[in-house]
């Protein structure tokens, strides 16, 4: 069936640090991806999308990157601040935006 | 404006109880969702409506309910709670038409079956 596999499950950085969170996902009809910060407490809210039309796309401190071929999508932030504390989660969308999620990455930034 | 909200934040019932949590976009999209998240974090999708249509629908026990009375709205009804039921349950929407795009989440619903 329709997986999203992310890893790693926590990742600790000190400030100042990049962050790679890595997904794959099993459903080669997938063409949306998603990603979305939830802090505690709150919704989850996207902060970059990437379609299955484009490799990588970036937005200030965040960038995406998309390999169709290996089904592999994976978000990179760079120069982390602790306000980039939170739960990540990667998707994958298909047909009506069906979002599969992935089991979500809890980034810690140390000061 | 809150572009998803859903009603109540907290809900607090025994087992066996039927309880019923609303949401309503004022977005103009034509698709919502309800999805549970569980004590784990785990966000799974359980059912879409797209223009009042059911059209996902995840393998979730027929005592939940969903009921689209129009596109701005998505109702989420729980027939004799479980303790299992204990949740977050998010709405959602989005406008699908050709390209998937955002899906907005409400706040959230907390469900505790005690």
């Amino acid at each position: 069936g329709e997986n999203v596999e992310q890893h790693p499950s926590t990742l600790s950085v000190q400030e100042g640090d990049s962050a790679v969170i890595k997904c794959t996902y099993s459903d080669s009809a997938s063409n949306y991806f998603p990603w979305y910060k939830q802090e505690l407490g709150k919704r989850p809210q996207l902060i970059i999308d990437i379609r299955s039309n484009v490799g990588e796309k970036k937005d200030q401190r965040i960038a995406v990157t998309l390999n169709k071929t290996a089904k592999h999508f994976s978000l990179h932030i760079t120069e982390t601040q602790p306000e980039d504390s939170a739960v990540y989660f990667c998707a994958a969308g298909g047909g009506y935006n069906k979002l599969i999620f992935g089991a979500g990455t809890r980034l810690a930034v140390h000061p | 404006d809150t572009a998803v909200s859903q009603t109540p934040k907290y809900l607090v019932t025994q087992m066996g109880n039927d309880k019923s949590i609303k949401c309503e976009q004022n977005l103009g999209h034509d698709t919502m969702y309800w999805y549970k998240q569980d004590s784990k974090k785990f966000l799974k999708i359980m059912f879409s409506y797209n223009n009042k249509e059911l059209i996902i629908n995840e393998t979730v026990p027929n005592r939940f309910s969903p009921k689209s009375p129009d596109k701005a709205h998505l109702n989420l009804h729980i027939n004799s709670l479980e303790l299992g039921d204990s949740a977050v349950y998010f709405c959602a929407s989005s406008q699908v038409g050709g390209l998937n795009t955002e899906a907005f989440f409400g706040q959230g619903t907390r469900l505790t079956v005690v």
